[in-house]
């Protein structure tokens, strides 16, 4: 069966930190795979992409690896702070015509001061 | 910076009632998508448009639920009856055509079936 699993409800580190998030795929071919960060009661906010030939991507703080032979996406912040603190949530890209994207559950991160 | 708007931000029904949200998405935007979000859980596609037309509804119960978007511009998902297990947020996103498939969601719209 095809599956997403990002590797745990809930992750807690110290402010300063990086925060090392996973996300592995069973049974899916994306084309692309994309990060969102969510906060409590609204909606999610866009982060990065990273294309499946392509093995890093960098936004500031942020680190995104693609392995397609794992089917696994690493993803990094590094100096986290404690406005950090969210709900991280990948999502596979198949690509075509559609464009629709394939959500994980998400992992609650806490950055503590 | 544009946004995605969605209204009403909360809706509180009673089962077996009538409820409709509302989605005005960034302009130019030619994709919107409908995603229903549990508790605990990712976001779920319901439906997608491309401009007025429907690409994928797959996944939406149709017996109680239905989404138009009759001029290509905003849009409005309805569920008639509600259920109990329909009690999620409803979240609005769009995407401009041929773009790298970034979704810009709006605040959802939270419901709750009693």
């Amino acid at each position: 069966s095809q599956k997403i699993e990002q590797n745990s409800e809930a992750l807690n580190i110290q402010e300063g930190k990086t925060a090392t998030l996973t996300c592995n795929y069973t049974n899916y071919s994306p084309a692309y795979l994309q990060w969102y960060r969510q906060d409590p009661g609204r909606g999610p906010v866009f982060l990065l992409l990273i294309r499946e030939n392509e093995k890093e991507k960098r936004k500031e703080r942020l680190k995104v690896t693609f392995d397609t032979t794992l089917k696994q996406s690493l993803f990094h912040i590094t100096a986290s702070q404690p406005a950090d603190s969210a709900t991280y949530l990948c999502a596979l890209g198949l690509g075509g015509s559609q464009g629709n994207l394939i959500f994980g559950k998400g992992t609650k991160l806490s950055v503590k001061p | 910076e544009a946004e995605v708007a969605q209204s009403p931000r909360y809706k509180i029904t009673e089962k077996s009632q009538a409820v409709a949200f509302w989605c005005d998405p960034i302009s130019g935007h030619a994709t919107l998508y409908w995603y229903r979000q549990i508790l605990g859980q990712g976001p779920e596609l319901l439906v997608q448009f491309q401009d007025e037309s429907v690409v994928d509804d797959s996944q939406l119960p149709k017996d109680r639920f239905s989404a138009e978007r009759l001029k290509g511009v905003d849009s409005t998902l309805k569920i008639q009856p509600a259920e109990l297990g329909d009690s999620a947020m409803y979240l609005c996103a769009s995407s401009q055509r041929g773009g790298t498939g970034e979704l810009f969601f709006g605040e959802g719209s939270r419901l709750t079936v009693l």
